[in-house]
């Protein structure tokens, strides 16, 4: 059974950086595609993006120029940064697989991590 | 990147059929059939119900059904459950960024 999970902070201050790592288990993250979705309270889902284990990634436009994701094989996991942090950022922040890049099918996200809260606070 | 559209909510009776609608452009719902819809209870992380347009993955109730004509995507849920009742999204992936775009959710309310 695929399971996913968040950690990291829940309480981040204005300015700082956003540090978020999903660990992974019962299959291997290499072959997949791993993106980060988020979802401010009350409100829906915002795509941030995604990589490939060889190392590709896309970022949405709207975060393009804040976001940073990195994957380390021997550990299973794969991270989030955000910049400049604002309480625009406040969020539940999930992790997700999918089997195929976005532009074949790889809007199919079919394990999802339960998703973490983080607060921008000061 | 634009946001899909769908109705805020729907509502239903136990038993009936709902449909939600996902409206987006040739740029993203209309140009491929690259469209899939989750379910989210309060405080859960979403669930996929359909892909694809039209296929449920397994373990999903064949009482929710995917379908598309033109720009605008939509999923039935027939025979109407109590447990039906959340938020629903669809999404889909755009050639604008090559990327994934949501809809805005739709919250169903099981009278």
């Amino acid at each position: 059974q695929v399971q996913l999970q968040e950690s990291g902070p829940g309480l981040v201050k204005p300015s700082e950086t956003l540090s978020l790592t999903c660990s992974v288990s019962g299959d291997s993250i290499s072959s997949y595609y791993w993106s980060w979705i988020r979802q401010p309270p009350g409100k829906g889902l915002e795509y941030i993006g995604y990589m490939f284990y060889s190392g590709s990634t896309n970022y949405n436009p709207s975060l393009k120029s804040r976001v940073t994701m990195s994957l380390d094989s021997s550990k299973n996991q794969f991270s989030l940064k955000v910049t400049t942090m604002t309480a625009a950022d406040t969020a539940v922040y999930y992790c997700a697989r999918a089997r195929n890049p976005p532009y074949y099918g790889g809007n199919r996200f079919d394990y999802w991590g339960q998703g973490i809260l983080v607060t921008v606070s000061s | 990147q634009s946001a899909l559209t769908q109705p805020a909510s729907v509502s239903g009776s136990p038993g009936q059929s709902i449909t939600i609608s996902c409206t987006g452009t040739t740029s993203d719902v209309g140009g491929y059939d690259y469209v899939s819809w989750y379910q989210q209870h309060p405080g859960k992380a979403p669930k996929l119900m359909i892909y694809d347009v039209n296929n449920r993955p397994s373990g999903v109730s064949n009482r929710f059904s995917g379908s598309k004509s033109g720009n605008t995507a939509s999923l039935t849920i027939s025979g109407l459950q109590p447990e039906d009742e959340g938020d629903y999204y669809c999404n889909s992936y755009t050639v604008t960024t090559s990327l994934v775009v949501f809809g805005g959710g739709t919250k169903l309310t099981v009278l």
